[in-house]
């Protein structure tokens, strides 16, 4: 069992829906939560960061982590072609000095 | 811009020669991480730096070895290559661990 799990998707919605996003995870140590979003091979870049469980919004991103269940989420609202990527959920634990990445879910949002 | 520099962007190298990839961190960063993409698998963890010190290690092959430098640039060595190592480095900085880690562009390895 692999320690992130993400489904690789592909996702495909209509322009202006909302985008929903999740990862599982088995470790409980993990408290450090991110999501990268990458275009087509290029860098990762971070969208989101957070600590411990709760909600953090920032724009149309919303970031969601339930440490009980072992389950993070985001959501894009009002999506764009813009937002056409593969996402990809990181996290680490207290001690870590790695980040451990999920595979990644492509998302295609269609004009 | 992440503000962390690879170089060089596309490396095409033939089987069993060795190559260098850089990476210079954002200004203030102490961390360096090294990835590797292939087409058919995620980012796979390969080494990681803080402050000139390696701090974990995850599954680099043996061929491969890393080192932090102290202006903190890294460089990560990959030698007698084969074309099973074909695929995107990245590099990841970032301050104390467990912070935020950004990514640079990556070096597209093409082995033939």
């Amino acid at each position: 069992q692999k320690e992130v799990e993400q489904d690789p998707g592909p996702l495909s919605v209509p322009e202006g829906a909302i985008v929903s996003l999740n990862c599982t995870y088995s470790n409980s140590a993990f408290q450090y939560f991110m999501w990268y979003r990458q275009y087509s091979r290029k860098g990762p870049e971070l969208l989101m960061y957070t600590y411990s469980s709760g909600n953090k919004e920032d724009g149309r991103f919303t970031a969601q982590v339930d440490k009980s269940s072992k389950y993070i989420s985001l959501f894009i609202r009002d999506s764009q072609p813009s937002d056409s990527a593969t996402y990809l959920c990181a996290m680490s634990g207290l001690n870590d000095y790695k980040l451990s990445f999920g595979a990644g879910t492509t998302v295609t949002v269609r004009a | 811009d992440s503000g962390v520099t690879q170089t060089p962007k596309h490396l095409i190298t033939a089987t069993g020669q060795r190559v260098t990839l850089r990476c210079s961190p954002r200004s203030g960063d102490l961390s360096v991480y090294w990835y590797q993409q292939s087409l058919d698998q995620g980012l796979q963890f390969l080494i990681q730096y803080y402050n000139g010190e390696e701090r974990a290690k995850g599954n680099i092959l043996e061929r491969f070895s890393a080192q932090q430098f102290p202006d903190l640039h890294s460089e990560l060595n990959l030698s007698s290559l084969e074309l099973g190592d074909s695929a995107l480095y990245f590099c990841a900085s970032g301050g104390a661990p467990n912070t935020e880690a950004f990514f640079g562009q990556g070096t597209r390895l093409t082995v033939v």
